[in-house]
């Protein structure tokens, strides 16, 4: 079955610079990634998403990136601010659709003011 | 609000006790998955209904089980609990387009 692999675990950034988080999947017949955050006491919350037919996606100071030659994908976030703190998991999933998602292991961001 | 209902939000019982969780999906979903996340862990699979029938079983204790009744809400049975089911455990719905959308969890103490 699929396996998501999440880099960093933690992360700390100073308020204003990027932050990239990279994940890695195993099966090549994924083709939905998507990204969510989750606040302390919350339920984890759809960022943004990219299927396999597109290398890169944006919205605002979020962005994702697809390679699916080397299996992989990354979250990039411009000029960060202290309301992006939270943890950010990493998911995919096959196109036969209502399949469930495999999650990575979470990234601890923190934004420092 | 996410449209997926939780209840209860929280919930603290002993151990060898068995309690329901309640999740109501969001409007038109049919799919509910059932997530379990400890502290500080990731978002570990348990099971997933569609339309009332049980689709994909992740690593769920047979001490667990659910159900996906009629009118699509969803129940996660946890019996003989011990202390190490102690965690959140969250609901969500999605509708075929891959998207979830999760619920706000139930925080399970177990002492």
């Amino acid at each position: 079955g699929e396996n998501v692999e999440q880099h960093p675990s933690t992360l700390s950034v100073q308020e204003g610079d990027s932050a990239v988080i990279k994940c890695t999947y195993s099966d090549s017949a994924s083709n939905y990634f998507p990204w969510y955050k989750q606040e302390l006491g919350k339920g984890p919350q759809l960022i943004i998403d990219i299927r396999s037919n597109v290398g890169e996606k944006k919205d605002q100071r979020i962005a994702v990136t697809l390679n699916k030659t080397a299996k992989h994908f990354s979250l990039h976030i411009t000029e960060t601010q202290p309301e992006d703190s939270a943890v950010y998991f990493c998911a995919a999933t096959t196109n036969t659709g209502f399949q469930k998602l495999v999650f990575g292991t979470g990234t601890r961001l923190l934004v420092s003011p | 609000d996410s449209g997926v209902t939780q209840t209860p939000k929280h919930l603290i019982t002993a151990t060898g006790q068995r309690v329901t969780l309640r999740c109501s999906p969001r409007s038109g979903d049919l799919s509910v998955y059932w997530y379990q996340q400890s502290l500080d862990q990731g978002l570990q699979f348990l099971i997933q209904y569609y339309n009332g029938e049980e689709r994909a079983k992740g690593n769920i204790l047979e001490r667990f089980s659910a159900q996906q009744f009629p009118d699509l809400h969803s129940e996660l049975n946890l019996s003989s609990l011990e202390l190490g089911d102690s965690a959140l455990y969250f609901c969500a719905s999605g509708r075929g387009d891959y998207g979830y959308t999760f619920g706000s969890g139930t925080r399970l103490t177990v002492v």
